[in-house]
């Protein structure tokens, strides 16, 4: 069965640092999607993709987190510098016609 | 504005009936997805439904009433491998998709 595939699942990195997460959509799905959850609540978009075209950044904060897919395939959010308050889970997803999402298994970030 | 609500925690028996629900107030609405989310873990599809209706598969049962703006999924013979948080998820339109906080649901034996 196809899956997203995400890493690292798990970064610790220290403030100001910057760190990058990189996500393979399901093969064919046209629509990605980079949230941020923090503990105890719902996933918030932060990016959404549709091929290599962003749709959604309204809520990324561009002073410091960046998002590219190149070739409208794989994906890479990156953060510089890195904050305490950064400190989430990153998922991301992928749709075929911007309908069910199938999430990856998500990016553990820790901010010391 | 768009508001998703739903029960913070909720606690049942093993073997037992839960019905989780979910109220959506939105701009727009094209379909409402329940998704199944284990503790550090990430949110895995359980249903989608954009017809009023249930929609059943298994021991899980998902219901729409789109004039209420109402959802509620319907978990049967609960196993302990069902404690999770539940996810209520409204697509707005186009590509938009928002997501509600999550029920923590805890079974005991």
């Amino acid at each position: 069965e196809a899956e997203v595939a995400q890493s690292p699942r798990y970064k610790i990195t220290e403030k100001s640092q910057a760190v990058a997460f990189w996500c393979d959509p399901i093969s064919g799905h046209a629509t990605l999607y980079w949230y941020r959850q923090i503990l105890g609540q719902g996933p918030e978009l932060l990016v959404q993709f549709q091929d290599e075209s962003v749709v959604d950044d309204s809520q990324l904060p561009k002073d410091r987190f960046s998002a590219e897919r190149l070739k409208g395939v794989d994906s890479t959010l990156k953060i510089q510098p890195a904050e305490l308050g950064d400190s989430a889970m990153y998922l991301c997803a992928s749709s075929l016609q911007g309908k069910t999402q199938y999430f990856g298994p998500g990016t553990r970030l820790l901010v010391l | 504005g768009q508001n998703i609500d739903q029960p913070t925690e909720m606690t049942a028996t093993e073997g037992a009936i839960v019905q989780i629900n979910c109220t959506y107030q939105t701009s727009g609405f094209n379909g409402l997805f329940w998704y199944q989310q284990h503790a550090g873990e990430a949110p895995t599809f359980l249903s989608y439904n954009v017809l009023d209706g249930l929609e059943e598969k298994g021991r899980f049962s998902s219901f729409l009433s789109r004039s209420k703006g109402y959802s509620y999924l319907l978990l049967k013979e609960l196993q302990m491998k069902d404690s999770a948080s539940y996810l209520c998820a409204v697509n707005t339109g186009g590509f938009k998709t928002i997501f509600g906080a999550g029920t923590r649901l805890f079974v005991k034996a």
